[in-house]
């Protein structure tokens, strides 16, 4: 079974840029998450998705960030435009209920210059 | 904000057992231990959790102590790649509250 895949694995943009990560899902999980991971912190929640429902977004910037999850699958975060601060590791997992383990993909690693 | 309270590393010696502590002294009823592992540059990986029971699989051992104010993970023949970061969760288990809520971790260095 195939895990939890996002692209690109790396990206280097300009501030004021915007950028795109994506996230195929575990087969079957309904469950979708994405973090935000800065160096040397654990992973912070930026979204949980029920199927297409963004069920929990609260600590989601919306000022500049946005995250969709169309037909209950694939999910995209973007950021327009792109700060000096959003260099991180950006996250996804999935997991089959909200309720069950959940898996992680490798990450996006995203350096603002 | 995190439920648990960590140290921030630990060393262990190869082939001898990790014994991870966490304290989760405002631990509801209803909330379950969880922990992850976080070895560099990959993702999070699941390990194991449980609620009352000591729990055991093939990656580690959960002990969880009456008052299920604390736990301990254990791994019982530490390798060099079990080196990574160790957090332990606190989540509710089921309805919108189901989020996993990472901490800062403990860094376990296995050394030869």
């Amino acid at each position: 079974e195939a895990g939890v895949v996002q692209s690109p694995r790396y990206k280097i943009i300009e501030k004021k840029q915007p950028v795109a990560f994506w996230c195929n899902p575990i087969s079957g999980h309904n469950t979708l998450y994405w973090y935000l991971q800065n160096l040397g912190q654990g992973p912070e929640l930026l979204i949980r998705y029920e199927n297409e429902e963004a069920v929990d977004d609260s600590q989601l910037p919306k000022d500049r960030f946005s995250a969709e999850r169309l037909k209950g699958v694939d999910s995209t975060l973007k950021i327009q435009p792109a700060e000096l601060g959003d260099s991180a590791v950006y996250l996804c997992a999935s997991s089959r209920r909200v309720d069950t383990e959940a898996f992680f993909g490798q990450g996006t690693r995203l350096t603002v210059v | 904000d995190a439920k648990t309270t960590q140290p921030p590393s630990m060393d262990c010696a190869e082939g001898r057992a990790a014994n991870l502590p966490c304290n989760h002294s405002t631990i509801s009823g209803n909330e379950y231990v969880y922990w992850y592992r976080q070895i560099h540059s990959q993702g999070p990986q699941y390990i194991i959790h449980g609620l009352k029971n000591n729990e055991t699989n093939e990656m580690a051992s959960l002990i969880i102590t009456e008052d299920r104010k604390s736990s301990t993970l254990i791994l019982p023949h530490a390798t060099l790649r079990d080196t990574a970061v160790y957090y332990c969760i606190v989540r509710v288990a089921g309805g919108s509250q189901g989020n996993l809520i990472f901490g800062k971790g403990t860094k376990l260095s296995v050394k030869p």
